[in-house]
């Protein structure tokens, strides 16, 4: 079952534009919450991640909201090139495991 | 050594055959995962060890699959009586114990088709 929604499933921005990803989950179990990007034919590689009590993380050009009560969090790419163009994955982890729930990713294409 | 290091990249075999993947973690991490990825999903979790000890098995990996992880360093998982549901990417990580904060290294996967 998924656990972890994540919307949109694609999204075209052109460059210089602010993309934003989405997700929401349903276990208040989860205790930490990453972000990754996955470009064709590598694996997942770890953008930015989250506890549940902060609301807000900046790295770089990549920041997370995230909303406890409304069990939501997102990523924003600031100032987003055309190198950012990628798949990118939320996920969520149960406390006390090491294993992650995954969204079903968002294919980003940004725009020369 | 300074990625997840994974072999074959790409594997394609007849329904029935019996497949079997290498990772090599990074060096000094303990912990070891694989994941499945299909097309347009996102990685599933399969199986996790702690060095050599298999701790956890997800219900996706049935009586067909099996892990190992000789000597707490490279890890196989192979898949015996090939499906074409098998079909996906397999994605192996690693992590250090007591720095989950840092997340997963994946490596690049392996993507198996089966005809």
């Amino acid at each position: 079952q998924q656990q972890v929604k994540q919307s949109p499933q694609s999204l075209i921005v052109q460059k210089g534009g602010i993309p934003i990803i989405n997700c929401a989950y349903e276990n208040t179990a989860f205790d930490y919450f990453p972000w990754y990007q996955q470009f064709p034919g590598k694996g997942p590689a770890l953008l930015i991640a989250i506890r549940p009590d902060v609301s807000e993380k900046k790295e770089g050009r990549f920041t997370i909201s995230f909303n406890k009560s409304a069990k939501q969090f997102s990523l924003h790419i600031m100032d987003s090139q055309p190198g950012d163009s990628a798949t990118y994955f939320c996920a969520a982890r149960r406390a006390g495991t090491y294993k992650y729930i995954f969204g079903t990713g968002t294919r980003l294409k940004v725009l020369a | 050594d300074t990625g997840v290091s994974q072999n074959p990249r790409h594997k394609i075999t007849k329904r029935g055959q019996n497949v079997t993947f290498r990772c090599d973690p990074i060096s000094e991490h303990n912990r070891l995962y694989w994941y499945r990825q299909t097309l347009g999903q996102g990685p599933e979790f399969l199986t996790y060890f702690q060095n050599e000890a298999q701790l956890e098995k997800s219900r996706l990996l049935s009586d067909r699959f099996s892990a190992e992880r000789p000597k707490g360093s490279f890890s196989t998982l192979e898949i015996q009586r090939t499906e074409q549901g098998d079909s996906a990417m397999y994605l192996c990580a690693s992590s250090l114990l007591n720095r989950d904060d840092y997340g997963y290294t994946f490596g690049s996967g392996t993507r198996l088709t089966v005809v």
